[in-house]
Formats: structure tokens, C-alpha cells, sequence
């Protein structure tokens, strides 16, 4: 089975407001990374925590590997923030990445 | 330089040709890895390598071969073509096996 459970699969917002993506892993993680994906497809990183939270403008992370979870906010969402956004993680080498998450920003 | 760049952005193969896509970073990372990504799915890590061990994920074992003749280049090979390999293929590298994975822009393959 998946070792990464993105969640939800999809999310609208209108501009303005904010809410959180999560994953959820089924086995011990080390540490995670947040990825945006641009329009032409590629990878873009936003955070990567083996611990903690992180705060990036709009954006803060959150990874609890004792409870097998890590969350990405988003505040005050912007036209500009409409993508899929992936999480992985990693016990050791490889990274496991969610399905992700498919949001959009309704003006 | 936190950049990973691969070539060429894209590619168009027939099927049955071999395919060969190449990425370099020079950040001394020790390792680097190859993803297939496809519309609505998640990045599916191919291979990696770990300094000069080629690691395959079981799977596709016998799809894909790579190379890395130095620590800064590494190469993803398709020796014939199908159109199941249509797809975009992301290098990644990172500085100790599972830190932070810095991605390449992609190569998107289209196997005709």
C-alpha cells in the first residue's frame, strides 16, 4: 500500500482565505518536503523539515514524526497559488510522494 | 547554485528507439534520481544513484538503465521505446542520501 496519504485530492478557496493539505504516513519518516508543481510540470520546493514547523510568507509546514503526519497551510490564498502541491517523505534513501493535491483559488 | 539542469526540455522518440536524457547539478550532491511523472499521478522514482551505486526500483528493473561517469552528470536510458514511456522525466539530486531533494525543470518525453 501507499506509504504517503495526500489529503484532500482536490481544494477551492476563494482568494483571501486559507486552509491546510495533509499527509499522513503509514511507516516511520525521518523528515518531509512540500513541492509545488509549476505549470510546465516541474517540482518546486517549499520546505523540507525533519522536525517542527517552518514559515515561509504565506505558507507554514508542519512535521510530526511521532504521530506520522505533516500539514502545509495556506493563508490568505492568491490567483498565483492555484496548483498541485505534493508532499514526500523519507525514511532513509528514497522519497515516497503523495498523489497530491490540486488547488484552486477562486477570485 | 542550487540548480539542477536537465536536457534537453524536450524529446520526441519513435517507439522502439532508444532514448537517452542527461542532467547534471554541481552541487557536489552524492546523490541523484530519476522520476517519471505522469498527468494526475505522483512522481514514481525509477532509479537513483547513491555516489557510483545505481539503485532501480524493482519494478521497472528492466525498463530503464542510467549511467553516472562523475559525480556532477548522470544520464537516464531507454533502450526501446514505447508508448507507455511518454512522460515527464524529473532528475533530482540531494546532498546526503534524503535530504532536501532539489528537482531539475524536466524532460518531457513524447514516444510517438
Amino acid at each position: 500500500g501507499d506509504q504517503v496519504e495526500q489529503s484532500p485530492s482536490a481544494l477551492s478557496l476563494h482568494e483571501g482565505t486559507g486552509s491546510a493539505l495533509r499527509c499522513n504516513f503509514t511507516t516511520t519518516m525521518r523528515a518531509v518536503q512540500w513541492f509545488q508543481q509549476n505549470s510546465r510540470g516541474s517540482l518546486i520546493n517549499l520546505f523540507y523539515l525533519a522536525s517542527g514547523t517552518k514559515e515561509n510568507g504565506r505558507l507554514k509546514s508542519t512535521f510530526n514524526s511521532k504521530e506520522s503526519y505533516s500539514t502545509l497551510h495556506i493563508r490568505d490564498a492568491q490567483l498565483e497559488d492555484s496548483g498541485t502541491y505534493f508532499c514526500a517523505a523519507t525514511g532513509y534513501q528514497n522519497f515516497y510522494f503523495g498523489k497530491g493535491t490540486s488547488l484552486t483559488v477562486i477570485p | 547554485d542550487t540548480t539542477v539542469k536537465q536536457n534537453p526540455r524536450y524529446k520526441l522518440a519513435r517507439v522502439g528507439k532508444p532514448v537517452n536524457l542527461i542532467c547534471s547539478q554541481t552541487m557536489n550532491h552524492d546523490t541523484m534520481y530519476w522520476y517519471q511523472k505522469k498527468p494526475n499521478q505522483a512522481p514514481k522514482l525509477l532509479l537513483f544513484y547513491y555516489d557510483k551505486i545505481l539503485n532501480r526500483e524493482a519494478d521497472t528493473f528492466e525498463k530503464f538503465q542510467s549511467s553516472r561517469p562523475n559525480n556532477s552528470f548522470c544520464s537516464l536510458y531507454i533502450g526501446s521505446a514505447g508508448l507507455e514511456y511518454s512522460a515527464m522525466y524529473l532528475c533530482a539530486s540531494s546532498g546526503t542520501s534524503a535530504e532536501t531533494l532539489y528537482f531539475g525543470s524536466g524532460t518531457r518525453l513524447t514516444v510517438l
